[in-house]
């Protein structure tokens, strides 16, 4: 079975703080990799796509780790708007296209 | 900028009721794809459409569950007789290269 694993947290930080995620995968084949971001009750918001090393926009930073199979994502100057669950999704056959594998996310607070 | 909307926002119906939740993917976006997060679980993928017929489905999309593309807009999820384990948000998604949208949701309650 194809899973996706993540800490679930919480993680509690201070506002300006750095904070890593990480998530490990499975199937080995999978060539790409996404970040969503989830509100409460709302629906995922894709963050980032990783498929090659990494990814980088502005303060958030995808790494890939194929050898060991896994993903983190760091948030650098973190902001109360960060406050969230970040969800590590791969593809189901591996490939870039196709039905999506949820990790269970990990859920962020930003305090002031 | 162009976004996957879904109606209702909460469907609330009776143990046995057949209910039909509506999609309206992107535009031009080819790939469609319902999932469910049952609350406080993981996302989990129901099915997905391409060409007018059901590409892949889970082992949850049983005889229960039906999809229909009934025009070039919208995207239908039908439960022919809802369980109470069925109450769950549910998602449409649409794909686009190898980035999938989602709509925000109907949040289904079974009673």
């Amino acid at each position: 079975r194809k899973e996706v694993e993540q800490d679930p947290g919480p993680f509690n930080v201070p506002e300006g703080a750095t904070v890593a995620f990480n998530c490990t995968y499975s199937n080995s084949a999978s060539q790409s990799f996404f970040w969503y971001r989830q509100d409460c009750r709302k629906e995922p918001k894709l963050l980032m796509s990783v498929y090659s090393s990494g990814n980088e926009d502005g303060r958030f930073t995808a790494q890939l780790n194929r050898a060991s199979q896994y993903i983190s994502l760091l948030i650098r100057d973190s902001k109360l708007s960060d406050s969230a669950t970040y969800l590590c999704v791969v593809p189901l056959y591996g490939g870039s296209q196709g039905n999506l594998i949820f990790g269970k996310g990990t859920k962020l607070s930003v305090k002031p | 900028e162009p976004e996957v909307t879904q109606t209702p926002s909460h469907q609330v119906t009776q143990m046995g009721q057949e209910v039909i939740l509506r999609c309206v993917p992107i535009s031009n976006h080819l790939y469609f794809y319902w999932y469910r997060q049952i609350l406080g679980q993981k996302v989990e993928f129901l099915v997905s459409f391409y060409n007018n017929e059901i590409s892949e489905k889970s082992e949850i999309f049983d005889d229960q569950f039906s999809v229909e593309r009934p025009d070039g807009s919208n995207f239908t999820l039908k439960i022919r007789s809802t369980k109470l384990e069925d109450s769950a948000m549910y998602f449409c998604a649409s794909r686009e290269n190898n980035e999938q949208f989602f709509g925000p949701g109907t949040r289904l309650t079974v009673l």
